[in-house]
Parts: C-alpha cells; sequence; structure tokens
C-alpha cells in the first residue's frame, strides 16, 4: 500500500520568495516519487521524478526536491518563485513493482504575489 | 513525439445520461491509465492497462463505468447512467514503463447536470 500526504492545500508566496512544498509519503516498498504540476484546464506535466539513484534531483523550470527516506518526505523547492509557477502541484508516489500504480497527493495551489 | 490525445475536450449532460471518452497513448506505451480528478482533488485511478490486459481496476465503479482497450492501442471509457458526483476531469495516462513517470493528456471535462 502507499499513500502521500501533502501539507497545506494552498502556499502563497512573494515573487522572487523561496518555495517550499511538502511532501511526505508511506510505501510498503521502495518508492519511486514525482511532483507534477497542473496549469489552470491543462493536464499534469511531469517536473521531476526520483527513482532510486541520486536523492537530490532537479528538474524543469528551477525546480528541485530531496528524497529523505529517514522522513519519509521528498518535498519540492524553488530558490526564487516566479508569477508563473502559480499553479496546482501534485506529489505522487508509485511502488518499484511492476505494475504499481501511481498515487496522488491531494495537491498544493501556489499562489504567488508580485 | 506526439502526447497522450484525448476528446472530447469538454461534455456536458444529463443526469442518467451515458457518455464515452476517448484516449490515444504515445506510440509504443504499453501502459495505459484512465483517472478521476475530482475538482480540489488529487487524480485517483479508475482503471489501469497493460497493452489490451487489465491490471488494476478495484477502483473502478463498475456497475456504471466500463473501459476497454481491445487492440492494444487507443481506450474508451464509459459512464452509463452518469450521476451527479461523476462531474471531473477525466485524465488518461500512458507510461513505457516503471522507471519514467507518466505522460498525461490534457484530460476531458464532464459536468453532469
Amino acid at each position: 500500500a502507499q499513500s502521500v500526504t501533502q501539507l497545506g492545500s494552498h502556499v502563497s508566496v512573494s515573487e522572487g520568495a523561496l518555495v517550499l512544498l511538502r511532501c511526505n509519503y508511506s510505501s510498503s516498498v521502495p518508492p519511486y516519487l514525482f511532483w507534477y504540476v497542473q496549469y489552470p484546464n491543462q493536464g499534469l506535466q511531469l517536473l521531476l521524478k526520483y527513482t532510486s539513484a541520486a536523492t537530490l534531483v532537479k528538474g524543469i523550470n528551477g525546480f528541485e526536491a530531496e528524497f529523505k527516506k529517514s522522513e519519509t518526505s521528498f518535498h519540492l523547492t524553488k530558490p526564487s518563485a516566479h508569477m508563473s509557477d502559480a499553479a496546482e502541484y501534485f506529489c505522487a508516489v508509485r511502488g518499484n513493482n511492476a505494475g504499481n500504480m501511481l498515487t496522488f497527493g491531494g495537491g498544493t495551489r501556489l499562489m504567488v504575489k508580485p | 513525439e506526439a502526447g497522450v490525445a484525448q476528446s472530447p475536450r469538454y461534455k456536458i449532460i444529463e443526469k442518467r445520461q451515458s457518455v464515452a471518452f476517448w484516449c490515444n497513448p504515445i506510440s509504443g506505451h504499453a501502459t495505459l491509465y484512465w483517472y478521476q480528478q475530482i475538482l480540489g482533488q488529487g487524480p485517483k485511478l479508475l482503471i489501469q492497462f497493460q497493452n489490451n490486459g487489465v491490471v488494476d481496476d478495484s477502483q473502478l465503479p463498475k456497475d456504471r463505468f466500463s473501459a476497454e482497450r481491445l487492440k492494444g492501442v487507443d481506450s474508451t471509457l464509459k459512464i452509463q447512467p452518469a450521476k451527479l458526483e461523476d462531474s471531473a476531469v477525466y485524465l488518461c495516462a500512458s507510461s513505457l514503463d516503471m522507471n519514467y513517470g507518466y505522460t498525461f493528456g490534457s484530460g476531458t471535462r464532464l459536468t453532469v447536470v
């Protein structure tokens, strides 16, 4: 079994400020972890993924996430927020066994203030 | 490469009517998924196909929902009869293998009135 908890359904930051979106997971097998972004009226776009290689993963648009097994966390960060980062962000977990499906968290809406 | 194609983009129906959604995955992707995303929530898996076989349909409301992928390529998801609580975005995704994230289509937004 696997699950994802995203702390904070809404996060608001000022343009240029640090972005931190929290994700904690549970998985009965070693996980693969993902962050997706969803802009209004669009599908989900992959930001980055962890698949048991380097624990610090760099993604698109300046985002990165660090896998911390001891904390069962995979928080998403970006040093400096841009107005275009405003969107819904979803953390997802997938067991590394064949056939395991992607399980999503409830999402965090990021708002960026000018 | 072409992305995951879904149609229609939007659909409005009355409750108790039927509706069908279509998905064409990325060429060569053996695994296809249908997710339901209710407003304000994360996507929830409805059904997973591997080629033309069902891998997981444990969360599919089988009394009203059905899905098929007859030739192992494109897929159809049907709802009959629809209920108000079926209003959601229906996302199709495909995957090459477990080491990759899924590629999602733009979704079909269903409104049941």
